[in-house]
């Protein structure tokens, strides 16, 4: 089972900031964060990853708590091409077995 | 820089019928996963391969096994199809010396079972 809770679908304004949240209060101390995106017919494309420090690059931003139980994804402008699934993974390492929930489904809309 | 290259794209098969899909990773990377996504679902594992050999493996039947030849490409292989196998194989690739680097998907093949 997926060790994330995530909304199931959200939606957000053009050029505006959209905000995605997830929990993972079951976390261990050498278990990274990461985010995934899938959009319609394509397989998930990887967007950032963090540890504990807030993590920046061109895509986004990860904003992730102190005592590390949850975690916020920010897309500073949101475009349509962002409309897409997004997951929230932990995991040791990023090339071992991800285990994916069912994600947050981004809407932006015009 | 190609990156995960999968086939094919789509395909029909009949019950009880074997397939094969394949995979080549994205240059430079040795490490190849698979995954099976059922529609509206997230994508599950199936098993990863490194050095020609399975490292980890997920919660499959022995109907599904892989190989991974010399130059990291990869083939995934289903044995007596049922319908329930009917989903998106998408396959993943890394690199082992960056364990914790982010895996690199191919756009997946879509298996129909009729």
């Amino acid at each position: 089972d997926a060790k994330t809770t995530q909304p199931t679908s959200m939606d957000c304004a053009e050029g505006r900031a959209a905000n995605l949240p997830c929990n993972h209060s079951t976390i261990s101390g050498n278990e990274y964060v990461y985010w995934y995106r899938q959009i319609h017919s394509q397989g998930p494309q990887y967007i950032i990853h963090g540890l504990k420090n807030n993590e920046t690059n061109e895509m986004a931003s990860l904003i992730i708590t102190e005592d590390r139980k949850s975690s916020t994804l920010i897309l500073p402008h949101a475009t349509l091409r962002d409309t897409a699934v997004y997951y929230c993974i932990v995991s040791e390492g990023g090339s071992e077995k991800l285990v994916f929930g069912k994600g947050t489904k981004l809407t932006v809309n015009p | 820089d190609a990156g995960v290259t999968q086939s094919p794209t789509h395909l029909i098969k009949t019950r009880g019928q074997q397939v094969t899909l394949r995979c080549s990773p994205k240059s430079g990377h040795d490490t190849v996963s698979w995954y099976q996504q059922a529609l509206g679902q997230g994508p599950q594992f199936i098993f990863q391969y490194y050095e020609e050999e399975e490292r980890q493996r997920g919660n499959f039947p022995d109907r599904f096994s892989g190989h991974q030849f010399p130059n990291y490409s990869s083939e995934l292989n289903v044995n007596a199809l049922l319908l329930g196998d009917s989903a998106l194989y998408l396959c993943a690739s890394s690199l082992e010396q960056g364990r914790r680097s982010p895996l690199h998907f191919g756009n997946g093949t879509r298996l129909t079972v009729t």
